[in-house]
């Protein structure tokens, strides 16, 4: 099973800030089946970013993946008020387990 | 608009049993593979079953150890998860996800479901 650890475990910045997200995996996380979601307080979370780097529908341009292998990142260029909340990376190459991340929360400072 | 919702979840005393349910509309459910995951109080996301889009191929989290079951029933657009022996540890909100069809991330999600097993 691929084991997901992102840091850092909390992020305090302030909006028009820029975030930088990381999830490194235990082993190599094929073809890059690598998405990123976002899940505010009492929300099923939501697809960021798949495939590494591709942005899901409606996702705005701020929100940027990349990486490979087994280390990858999340950035958010110019935070928005709406964008503090926690971020999950998830690795779904194969067949299952499809393991997420512990989660990185993105407070204002 | 595609929509996941979720029923079935309740309080439940260890050891027992629960069916969810997981009704999709908005899309051709019988072309999507789908999964549930599961949130403990606080805590974080994690995967527990996915099922092809025919029901033909199923995997588990291993620490489930047999006592939950996902299925499907494609000409009433439902997903399933039968959970048996129930205990503490399985308190969560249980979202079912659909998984993209050109990329196999959860890229649809329901409201979720809240399950509490106690005593």
């Amino acid at each position: 099973e691929i084991v997901l650890t992102q840091s850092p475990g909390t992020l305090s910045l302030s909006p028009g800030e820029r975030a930088t997200l990381s999830c490194r995996a235990s082993q190599s996380v094929s073809s890059s089946y690598l998405a990123w979601y976002q899940q505010k307080p009492g929300q099923a979370p939501r697809l960021l970013i798949y495939g590494a780097s591709s942005r899901a529908t409606g996702i705005p341009d701020r929100f940027s993946g990349s990486g490979s292998g087994t280390d990858f990142t999340l950035t958010i260029s110019r935070l928005e008020p709406e964008d503090f909340a926690v971020y999950y990376c998830q690795q779904y190459a194969g067949s299952p387990p499809y393991t997420f991340g512990q989660g990185t929360k993105l407070e204002i400072k | 608009e595609v929509q996941l919702v979720e029923s079935g979840g309740g309080l439940v005393q260890p050891g027992g049993s629960l069916r969810l349910s997981c009704a999709a509309s908005g899309f051709t459910f019988s072309s999507y593979e789908m999964n549930w995951v599961r949130q403990a109080p606080g805590k974080g996301l994690e995967w527990v079953s996915y099922i092809s889009s025919s029901g033909s191929t199923i995997y588990y989290a291993d620490s489930l150890k047999g006592r939950f079951t996902i299925s499907r029933d494609n000409a009433k657009n439902s997903l399933f998860l039968h959970m048996n022996s129930l205990r503490a540890e399985d308190t969560a909100v249980y979202y079912c996800a659909r998984a993209g069809v050109f990329s196999s991330s959860f890229d649809y999600w329901g409201q979720g479901t809240l399950v509490t097993v106690s005593s």
